[in-house]
């Protein structure tokens, strides 16, 4: 029973424009959420954070929006490099140190 | 540079051996967390330590599987006998129990079980 889905397992994108990750989840408990990227060969790191007190978070090229009554949060990246490409986690944690990550989606930016 | 070191960073073994897996958490940091990821399931949480005292195993199949802190410079994770089903990459974070974002992931060690 995944309680974060990511539904779309890829996502190619041209340099230069938005790519926007999405990330569903089925638990009203969850109150933190969190994006992770990582790179082949590499841990995940984390990326941008979002409290469910908030709706949206900025930081550079990266923002998160939190849709707490479609329980959807998306990651924006604008603009999109190359450097981008990798695979992005999104995870939710119900006020604990437990989080639950999805399956991730693999993002190629192409130049 | 502080990072989370694991090793081996690969691991080939047959049905039924015994594999250790090894992490190192960053200096100063009190809990450390041990992942499996899986094409279908993505980041699973397998065990959580905090202060060196393991507050949550759930995720773990208790028959084979064991997590430990020997020390606070070195956790590991054991299977025993292994299967192919366990093949998947472990990794080990390290955090700070106050910072909900502060899990530092070490590069992870890739099973393969035969």
């Amino acid at each position: 029973d995944q309680q974060v889905k990511q539904n779309s397992p890829s996502l190619s994108v041209q340099e230069g424009r938005i790519s926007i990750l999405n990330c569903d989840y089925t638990n009203s408990m969850f109150d933190y959420f969190l994006w992770y990227k990582k790179y082949p060969a590499e841990g995940p790191t984390f990326l941008i954070s979002i409290s469910s007190i908030k709706d949206k978070n900025e930081d550079g090229r990266f923002t998160v929006f939190l849709n707490k009554s479609a329980k959807h949060l998306s990651l924006h990246i604008v603009p999109s490099q190359p450097g981008d490409s990798a695979v992005y986690f999104c995870a939710a944690s119900p006020g604990t140190y437990k989080y639950i990550f999805g399956t991730g989606t693999r993002l190629k930016v192409l130049a | 540079d502080a990072r989370v070191t694991q090793t081996p960073r690969h691991k080939v073994t047959e049905m039924g051996q015994e594999v250790t897996m090894r992490c190192q958490p960053i200096l100063g940091h009190n809990t450390v967390f041990w992942y499996r990821q899986t094409m279908m399931q993505g980041l699973e949480l397998l065990a959580y330590f905090r202060n060196r005292a393991p507050l949550d195993d759930s995720g773990m199949p208790k028959d084979r599987f064991s997590a430990e802190m020997p020390d606070a410079t070195l956790a590991t994770l054991k299977i025993q006998p292994s299967e192919p089903r366990d093949s998947a990459v472990y990794f080990c974070a390290s955090g700070l129990a106050l910072e909900r974002e502060t899990q530092y992931f070490g590069p992870g060690t890739r099973l393969l079980v035969l």
